[in-house]
């Protein structure tokens, strides 16, 4: 299993700013993923970000919205740009399991955008 | 569209009961499908994954079916407790090791 760490754990931003989210994993792992969690839906995979190589994006997300940062096998860092308070919503960060099947999340960061 | 189907209205069962949970979906056919718990303000936890050519996992008081014909899962917990209370959440194979998600069920126990 891994642990996740996730920060901030929330936060409150006004329209059009911007805010990072860091994950921190306490072991070495090749894939990590970003999920959105809005109220009453599912969690929708943002993107896919490999250490040493662009993050691939699920449709409807784009990097200029959601650049995201892989800079060693143990971090990654996800923004979210110019927001709205569309983009209110937990935002967290997971990594694969051996095999790459179970998933091990962070504990997520709410936010919320006035 | 593919689309993953779990009932949005929450379950409510008495303790000591088996509360079963549905997930259904439409234009897949994963290799697995994987079921997890939610609780409020936390991540979800991975409980238990079901391969495309098995047909039931137990794990302690859990049990998960997966039947490729019917394009369903079905999720057990016997001997019920208030402590299972969360929402459970069904999540599908979808390729490159990445997971699509339902919006899961809301389970609650009452003692």
């Amino acid at each position: 299993s891994a642990v996740i760490s996730q920060k901030p754990s929330r936060d409150i931003c006004q329209r059009g700013t911007s805010l990072t989210i860091q994950c921190q994993v306490d072991s070495q792992v090749t894939m990590m993923f970003w999920y959105r969690q809005q109220p009453g839906q599912s969690l929708t995979l943002i993107a896919t970000a490999n250490q040493g190589s662009e993050a691939t994006y699920e449709s409807g997300f784009v990097i200029d919205k959601f650049p995201i940062s892989r800079p060693n096998l143990t971090f990654s860092t996800l923004t979210v740009s110019n927001m709205s308070p569309e983009d209110s919503s937990i935002y967290l960060c997971s990594v694969g399991g051996e095999g790459y099947n179970e998933q091990f999340f962070g504990p997520g960061t709410r936010l919320t955008v006035l | 569209s593919q689309k993953i189907e779990q009932n949005s209205e929450a379950l409510n069962i008495q303790e000591g009961k088996t509360a079963t949970l549905t997930c259904n979906y439409t234009n897949y056919s994963p290799a697995y499908l994987q079921w997890y718990r939610q609780d409020p303000g936390r991540g979800p936890v991975f409980l238990l994954l079901i391969r495309e050519n098995e047909k039931e996992k137990r794990k302690e008081r859990l049990k998960v079916t997966f039947d490729t014909t019917l394009k369903q899962s079905l999720f057990h917990i016997t001997a019920s407790q208030p402590a299972d209370s969360a929402t459970y959440l069904c999540a599908l194979e979808a390729g490159y090791s990445t997971l699509t998600f339902g919006k899961g069920t809301m389970l609650l126990v009452s003692p």
